[in-house]
């Protein structure tokens, strides 16, 4: 069973600090990876996707994927009350017609 | 870019009617679109896929005669829930994805039903 374990929250951190958020998958045929932010009572936005081993930075986002150790992880840098959502991690595998697996979600509240 | 709605946000609905709801991929073809359902503090499940085209591809324990999916041009599928029940109130959200966006995922704002 292709399974997206995420570590469970809820994390606080306070204003300005980094969050790391963290997910794990088990199927090694993964592809695509990709962070989505839900605020309540709202839809997922994307916010990060990344398909290659290492870093990639986008603004106070970053998201690090390593396959060997199927891992995939987004900090979040000077966080801010605005970034207080539900962090959902999700992976694709190439055969899967864009089909993703979702993991449960960590809850982020950061605080002023 | 990558922007899809949906219609209506809210409905309330009398259980036994039906609601059809729409989702639109405004500046891109979507070749797959998928439908979500979310109740209040839970995940997103996922209640089937669908192609333009083609018949919908349902998971397991979702009722396709009754969450009706048509996905009939690229850049619209259609949820039509039939006979409605208090128990299918709840967030309903699609996604889109397809040429140009690269297996992405992109989601529309979601539907709130409530059926009294």
């Amino acid at each position: 069973q292709k399974e997206v374990e995420q570590n469970s929250g809820p994390l606080s951190v306070p204003e300005g600090a980094i969050a790391s958020l963290n997910c794990t998958y088990s199927d090694r045929g993964s592809q695509s990876f990709f962070w989505y932010r839900q605020y309540s009572g709202k839809s997922p936005e994307l916010i990060m996707s990344i398909y290659s081993n290492g870093d990639k930075e986008d603004g106070r986002f970053t998201a690090q994927l390593n396959k060997a150790s199927q891992y995939v992880s987004l900090l979040i840098r000077d966080s801010q009350p605005s970034d207080s959502a539900t962090y959902l991690c999700a992976v694709n595998i190439l055969s899967s017609n864009y089909k993703l697996t979702f993991g449960k979600g960590t809850l982020l509240t950061v605080n002023p | 870019g990558a922007v899809v709605s949906q219609h209506p946000s809210r409905v309330i609905c009398k259980s036994g009617t039906s609601v059809k709801i729409e989702c639109r991929s405004l500046d891109f073809q979507a070749t797959t679109m998928f439908w979500y359902r979310q109740f209040p503090k839970q995940s997103l499940m996922l209640m089937a896929t669908s192609n333009e085209g083609s018949k919908a591809t349902y998971e397991q324990g979702v009722e396709k005669d009754k969450f009706l999916i048509n996905h009939a041009s690229l850049t619209l599928s259609t949820l039509t829930v039939t006979s409605a029940h208090p128990e299918d109130s709840s967030f309903y959200i699609c996604s889109a994805a397809g040429t140009g966006v690269i297996e992405t995922q992109y989601f529309g704002p979601g539907t709130r039903l409530l059926v009294l």
